[in-house]
C-alpha cells in the first residue's frame, strides 16, 4: 500500500530560526514528490516538485532534498518568517497505472515572534 | 496565468438543496481534479478528469456529480448532501496525468451543509 509519512506532526519555532521537515514514502514505482504549503482554509500552494534524478531543489528560503534510494525527502526552511506558519504537505505520485498521488498528513508549523 | 479559480468561496446549503461548485483554469491543463478536505486532514481525491473524460472516481457517493463541459471548466453538482459532507472542496489542475508537472490548486470552496 502506498503511504507517505511526515514528521514532526507539528512544530513551533521562533522567527528567524531554521527548521527541517521530514517525509518518508513507500510509493512505488516513483514518479515525483511535491511539497505544498497550505494556509488554514486555503488551497495548497506548490513549493517544489522533484523527480527521481533530482537530489535538491530550492525555491527562495525553501530547499527540498530527495533520496530516492531510502525513499526520504526533507524540506528545509531558512530564516523563518511569521508568514511561514502553515501546514506543509508532502505528496508523492506513482508512475504508470492510475497516477493517483498519495498525500501525507502534513506538518503544522507555527512561527512565533 | 497560473491560477485555478473556484466559485463560490463559501456555500451554505440545506440537505434538500441542489447547488454547484465551479472551477476554471486557463493554463491549457488537460487533467483536472476534485478533492475534499476535512479540518486538519490531508485532501482526499474524489474525481479526476483527463482530456474532459472522467478518468477516476474514488467511490464517491452519487450525491456528488462531476461535470467537465470543456477543457477549462470543471463543475461539481451537489444534491441531497449530508451534514458530514461539510468540508473544503478543492479543485486542481495539471498538464496531464502522466506528466511530472506541478498540480495547481484553487483556493477552495468552504461548504457547510445544514
Amino acid at each position: 500500500k502506498n503511504q507517505v509519512e511526515q514528521s514532526p506532526q507539528s512544530l513551533i519555532i521562533l522567527e528567524g530560526k531554521n527548521c527541517t521537515l521530514q517525509c518518508n514514502y513507500t510509493v512505488s514505482p516513483f514518479s515525483n514528490l511535491r511539497w505544498y504549503k497550505q494556509d488554514t482554509g486555503r488551497g495548497p500552494v506548490s513549493l517544489t516538485i522533484m523527480t527521481f534524478s533530482e537530489n535538491t531543489k530550492s525555491n527562495g528560503r525553501y530547499t527540498a532534498t530527495l533520496d530516492a534510494d531510502t525513499k526520504q525527502s526533507s524540506l528545509h526552511i531558512t530564516a523563518s518568517q511569521l508568514s511561514d506558519s502553515a501546514s506543509y504537505i508532502c505528496v508523492v505520485s506513482p508512475t504508470g497505472g492510475s497516477y493517483i498521488p498519495t498525500f501525507g498528513r502534513g506538518t503544522s508549523l507555527i512561527v512565533h515572534p | 496565468d497560473t491560477e485555478v479559480t473556484q466559485t463560490p468561496k463559501h456555500l451554505v446549503m440545506g440537505m434538500t438543496n441542489k447547488k454547484s461548485l465551479k472551477c476554471e483554469q486557463h493554463m491549457g491543463h488537460r487533467a483536472m481534479y476534485w478533492y475534499k478536505q476535512k479540518a486538519k486532514k490531508p485532501p482526499e481525491l474524489m474525481f479526476v478528469y483527463s482530456y474532459e473524460k472522467l478518468s477516476i472516481n474514488e467511490s464517491v457517493p452519487s450525491r456528488f456529480s462531476p461535470e467537465c463541459p470543456n477543457s477549462s471548466l470543471l463543475n461539481l453538482h451537489l444534491h441531497a448532501l449530508q451534514p458530514e459532507d461539510s468540508a473544503l472542496y478543492l479543485c486542481a489542475s495539471s498538464q496531464g496525468l502522466e506528466r511530472n508537472t506541478e498540480a495547481f490548486f484553487g483556493q477552495g470552496t468552504r461548504l457547510t451543509v445544514v
